[in-house]
């Protein structure tokens, strides 16, 4: 099983400014399968990033995913009072398909 | 436009059994593989399985083989998860949610809108 692991736990951050959040993966990641998801309080999570670095539908560009192999990143360019939340990452290269613990981006 | 709609809120006791539902709508339901992913209290997402409804075939994570099961019903675009002896330690927020696209590995994209289950005596 391939455990994710997430960093910082929390980041502290004001809206404009930048957000960079890790996911470290225990082994690679087969053809870069690793998605990102943000889930806000009371509501499901939705998937930003998939394969790595694609945008998924209707996603602003201020959101960005890079990486490969173990380490992968999610950057967001300038932070929107929206997009204080929790993120996620899922590798979906072999079962299970696993989360990692999240990445909680609050207001400073 | 694709949809999952999950069935409502239960509340148990332990030892009862129980099946929820994810209604799939708005495109070829046996096409695509769909999971479960469990949240428990101010905890994180777990990955629990998938089916693909096309064919019933059911992968798990073994943290939850043998404590759950996944089944669908592609008659009417209907997946479940049930448990046959609830414990206290099932409660929690269960959201199913289909493969973003018509192959094994994939992300999920849609979600349902969550089913929470509450499990006291």
């Amino acid at each position: 099983e391939i455990v994710l692991t997430q960093s910082p736990g929390t980041l502290s951050l004001s809206p404009g400014e930048r957000a960079t959040l890790s996911c470290r993966a225990s082994q690679s990641v087969s053809s870069s399968y690793l998605a990102w998801y943000q889930q806000k309080p009371g509501q499901a999570p939705r998937l930003l990033i998939y394969g790595a670095s694609s945008r998924a539908t209707g996603i602003p560009e201020r959101f960005s995913g890079s990486g490969s192999g173990t380490d992968f990143t999610l950057t967001i360019s300038r932070l929107e009072p929206e997009d204080f939340a929790v993120y996620y990452c899922q590798q979906y290269g072999g079962s299970p398909f696993t989360f990692g613990p999240g990445t909680k981006v609050d207001i400073k | 436009e694709v949809q999952l709609v999950q069935s409502g809120a239960e509340v148990k006791k332990p030892g009862e059994s129980l099946k929820i539902s994810c209604k799939g709508s708005g495109y070829s339901f046996t096409s695509y593989w769909i999971g479960w992913v469990r949240q428990m209290p101010g905890k994180g997402l777990e990955w629990m399985g998938i089916i693909y409804p096309g064919d019933s075939d059911t992968r798990y994570s073994p943290s939850f083989r043998g404590q759950v099961t996944i089944s669908a019903d592609k008659s009417i675009s209907t997946a479940y998860l049930q448990w046959s002896s609830l414990k206290a330690s099932d409660t929690a927020m269960y959201y199913c949610a289909r493969h973003s696209g018509s192959g094994y590995s994939r992300s999920f994209d849609p979600w349902g809108q969550g089913t929470l289950v509450t499990v006291s005596s």
